[in-house]
């Protein structure tokens, strides 16, 4: 198992600003991934962060929205910019290993953009 | 693309009584699968999986679920259910490339 760690757990940000959101494993792991869950919806994977390699991103999410970092096997960053209102939602971050995709979810950041 | 169908939005149980909480999933091919809950203030954590062998999987807290190939179902059962069962439980499925979440089913349980 992983324990993960996210910061901020939430925040107030301002329409057209950016935010980062960290999160950090406490071992090594294969992948690394970001969803958003938005208020009484289920989870909508953004991308999967790749250590040392630009993040794949789903359908509907694209870099210049959520660049996403991976600098080493326990750490990745996901920024927000340009912030609206419609991105006010929880992010998660969640790691695994292996094939099997069995993921270990991080507490979440809730991010209210007014 | 595949999808995941919980179809219970809600569900409102006594404690003791059964439960199950249905998943349906459209990918045909292998899959990984699991249920995940989110109790009350607290992350996501796995509540159980299955991967290959015995269709019938046992989880924690006394939580089962069977994969039933030819229905694409993965239904999440308990026998008896416990106040501190009340929770938001998503069943997900893995397919090919990706991970896919149903929308929840939050349990309610009444002491």
């Amino acid at each position: 198992s992983a324990v993960i760690s996210q910061k901020p757990s939430r925040d107030i940000c301002q329409r057209g600003t950016s935010l980062t959101i960290q999160c950090q494993v406490d071992s090594q792991v294969t992948m690394m991934f970001w969803y958003r869950q938005q208020p009484g919806q289920s989870l909508t994977l953004i991308a999967t962060a790749n250590q040392g390699s630009e993040a794949t991103y789903e359908s509907g999410f694209v870099i210049d929205k959520f660049p996403i970092s991976r600098p080493n096997l326990t750490f990745s960053t996901l920024t927000v910019s340009n912030m609206s209102p419609e991105d006010s939602s929880i992010y998660l971050c969640s790691a695994g290993t292996g094939e099997s995709y069995e993921q270990y979810f991080g507490p979440g950041t809730r991010l209210t953009v007014t | 693309a595949q999808s995941v169908s919980q179809h219970n939005h809600h569900v409102i149980l006594s404690e003791a009584a059964s439960l199950e909480l249905g998943c349906n999933y459209s990918y045909g091919g292998t899959v990984n699968l699991f249920w995940y809950v989110q109790y009350p203030g607290q992350h996501l954590q796995l509540l159980l999986k299955y991967f290959s062998g015995d269709p019938l999987v046992k989880g924690i807290k006394g939580f089962e679920a069977e994969f039933i190939k030819s229905k694409f179902s993965f239904n999440l059962r308990k026998p008896s259910v416990q106040w501190s069962d009340t929770a938001e439980y998503f069943c997900a499925v893995k397919g090919l490339n990706d991970m896919r979440f149903g929308a929840g089913t939050r349990l309610t349980v009444k002491p």
